[in-house]
């Protein structure tokens, strides 16, 4: 069983949509999160990390954390065609310098 | 915004040829890594580094070797390439928080 469980999609939904992009994790010493946006032939952007439970917002992006469930999410308000991507979460245990990446789901949205 | 690059971004060889995939970074960070993505598929850790006259192997193993003589840059270097190694190579480096920052990528194709 890997550490990060992600479904790789691909999910499509229509322009102005909430996305909702999950992982699940096993091991409970992870303590850093983030998200990466990754488009075809590109390097993974780093769109948010947070270290604590609770919700994070940037934009029309947030970031939510449920560690007693071991449960990440990313929302996309208001999605549009240039969110089309891959998106990749990743974490880590405090003080270490490895990332733990999930396979990362394929997000396409259409006009 | 990171500031790490990689060159080539495109590379086709044919077998047998020496390589080196060139990445740098001037963000000052000491840490850095080299992954492996095919298409579609999840990223492998093939190599980091903690600073200068560091280098470890990561979670997959490759025939390719990695230097790291100045802070800076962290270049990438297979002897004979072979098609086997047609793929993505992903060039990161890590911030205080653990958060990776990944260049552009070269990919490699090996005929």
């Amino acid at each position: 069983q890997k550490e990060v469980e992600q479904d790789p999609g691909p999910l499509s939904v229509p322009e102005g949509a909430i996305v909702s992009l999950n992982c699940t994790y096993s091991n409970s010493a992870f303590q850093y999160f983030m998200w990466y946006r990754q488009y075809s032939r590109k390097g993974p952007e780093l769109l948010m990390y947070t270290y604590s439970s609770g919700n994070k917002e940037d934009g029309r992006f947030t970031a939510q954390v449920d560690k007693s469930s071991k449960y990440i999410s990313l929302f996309i308000r208001d999605s549009q065609p240039s969110d089309s991507a891959t998106y990749l979460c990743a974490m880590s245990v405090y003080n270490t310098d490895k990332l733990i990446f999930g396979t990362g789901t394929r997000l396409q949205v259409f006009p | 915004e990171a500031d790490i690059y990689q060159t080539p971004r495109y590379l086709v060889i044919g077998t047998g040829k020496k390589i080196t995939l060139e990445c740098s970074q001037t963000m000052g960070h000491d840490k850095m890594y080299w992954y492996q993505q095919d298409p579609g598929m999840e990223l492998h850790l093939i190599h980091y580094s903690y600073g200068v006259n560091s280098t470890e192997k990561g979670d997959l193993s490759s025939e390719s070797t990695v230097s790291r003589i100045r802070t800076e840059h962290f270049p990438l270097t297979l002897e004979s390439a072979r098609p086997s190694h047609t793929s993505q190579y992903l060039c990161a480096s890590r911030a205080v928080w653990g958060e990776q920052y990944f260049g552009p990528g070269t990919r490699l194709t090996v005929t």
